[in-house]
């Protein structure tokens, strides 16, 4: 299967500042996609996007799939944008494999 | 529309103890699969599960088992428990058995003391 690396480990950020969250992973995949954990656990998908670019509001999203990244983009930063960002991709069926997952803090 | 559901939230078993899991997938949605979230790590993959049959399994003893209802929905079992299998139990489910996106419930929470 597919390894997922994600960096930073760990950001803290003050209100309103942008940031830029990468994940490499070691092969091919079809399926790519961006998820942000609420502090109660729940996973919220925030972007499909196994290539190109996409936005939605303050989130955009860019993968790369010829170097094997993607990368998240948070602007204006918010609060309420704390949590864990996950990337996960795959390259056969449904099976998911996470990256270890980006911790942001964003102080107000 | 009703999202993913799972039953229930929260769970304390004790070890050697047995445990179901439950799940609903979004309506219209076929396939269903399992992931284990342990503190601080990000989800793994236990099983997938498609117009009933099981399409995939991760790298998880055989104590952990599942099935899918002609309903769609889905139970996970497992047996013997663990303290190390105390974890957020999540399910996701998609429409197809390799999808665009798949769209996660809000797990179940289980403590094994």
């Amino acid at each position: 299967g597919i390894q997922v690396e994600q960096s930073p480990p760990d950001l803290i950020l003050q209100e309103g500042a942008n940031s830029t969250l990468r994940c490499n992973f070691s092969d091919s995949v079809n399926n790519l996609q961006w998820f942000h954990q609420n502090p109660w656990g729940q996973l919220i998908n925030l972007f499909y996007i196994p290539s190109g670019t996409k936005q939605n509001g303050r989130l955009s999203a860019t993968t790369v799939a010829t170097e094997r990244y993607s990368l998240l983009y948070i602007s204006s930063s918010q609060t309420t944008d704390s949590g864990v960002y996950f990337c996960a991709g795959n390259n056969a069926g449904n099976m998911l494999t996470f990256g270890g997952g980006t911790r942001l803090m964003v102080k107000p | 529309d009703a999202g993913v559901t799972q039953s229930p939230t929260h769970l304390i078993k004790t070890r050697g103890q047995h445990v179901t899991l439950r799940c609903s997938p979004i309506s219209g949605h076929k396939s269903v699969s399992w992931y284990q979230q342990v503190l601080g790590q990000g989800p793994q993959f236990i099983f997938q599960y498609y117009e009933k049959e099981e399409r995939g399994r991760g790298n998880f003893p055989d104590r952990f088992s599942a099935r899918q209802f002609p309903n769609y929905s889905s139970e996970l079992n497992v047996n013997a428990l663990l303290l190390g299998d105390s974890a957020l139990y999540l399910c996701a489910s998609s429409p197809g058995p390799s999808s665009r996106g798949q769209y996660f419930g809000p797990g179940t929470r289980l403590t094994v003391t």
